[in-house]
């Protein structure tokens, strides 16, 4: 059981390019969760998902996209990367109200140069 | 105004001691509240999950929500070097979207 994985661990990316965040879950969990996470600050919530084929935008979605094809991934799309997406990024897995579930993967750091 | 608002600390006390940290909030609708640690460089981990007001109780951690006051605190008891980490408050109307606040740091001295 790996819980929620995401790739890849760390990124460098030039100003205007793109790039996919991978995340996968293994626990069957309904809720998915984008979060961006800035130095000394809590989390951000991107884009959330309740289901496959059900997504909708958190606090902070400018510049970011995601689909949920499936019950497992949950990938986020950033195009046209700025400085301003420099940040560690963490997708978790939650199977919603009611339960104490919530897991989070180890993140992903992301620098735009 | 911030929906969530949380003390950044550092808070440093020796090992054994009572830890209290708490947050605050805006949106007198949020109905789920959690607390998260969260060690340097790692994803952040669900300590304790409370729906509504009321506390909750899991070994060394208490979990309280007061809704009148919007205002919910995390206990921790006989702390040990091991709980030094940095403690996220994060809170939700229906699961959906969750706001966090900035964190404390929490360091326990041997």
């Amino acid at each position: 059981n790996a819980g929620v994985t995401q790739t890849p661990k760390f990124r460098i990316l030039k100003i205007g390019q793109s790039m996919t965040l991978q995340c996968t879950q293994d626990m069957n969990h309904n809720y998915m969760y984008w979060y961006r996470q800035d130095p000394g600050m809590g989390l951000k919530l991107i884009y959330y998902s309740v289901g496959a084929g059900i997504t909708d935008k958190g606090e902070v979605p400018n510049g970011y996209n995601v689909s949920r094809s499936t019950t497992e991934d949950f990938p986020l799309r950033l195009e046209l990367a700025a400085p301003s997406q420099t940040s560690v990024y963490f997708c978790a897995a939650s199977g919603g109200p009611g339960t104490d579930t919530q897991y989070f993967g180890p993140g992903t750091r992301l620098t735009v140069l | 105004q911030k929906e969530v608002e949380q003390d950044p600390g550092p808070l440093s006390v020796p090992e054994g001691a009572i830890v209290s940290l708490n947050c605050t909030y805006s949106n007198s609708a949020f109905q789920y509240f959690m607390w998260y640690r969260q060690y340097s460089r790692k994803g952040p981990e669900l300590l304790m999950y409370t729906y509504s007001s009321g506390n909750k109780e899991d070994g060394r951690f208490t979990a309280q929500v007061d809704k009148s006051s919007k205002y919910i605190s995390l206990f921790i008891r006989d702390s040990q070097p091991s709980d030094s980490a940095t403690y996220l408050c994060a809170m939700s109307l229906n699961f959906n979207k969750f706001y966090f606040g900035s964190g404390t740091k929490l360091n326990v001295k041997p």
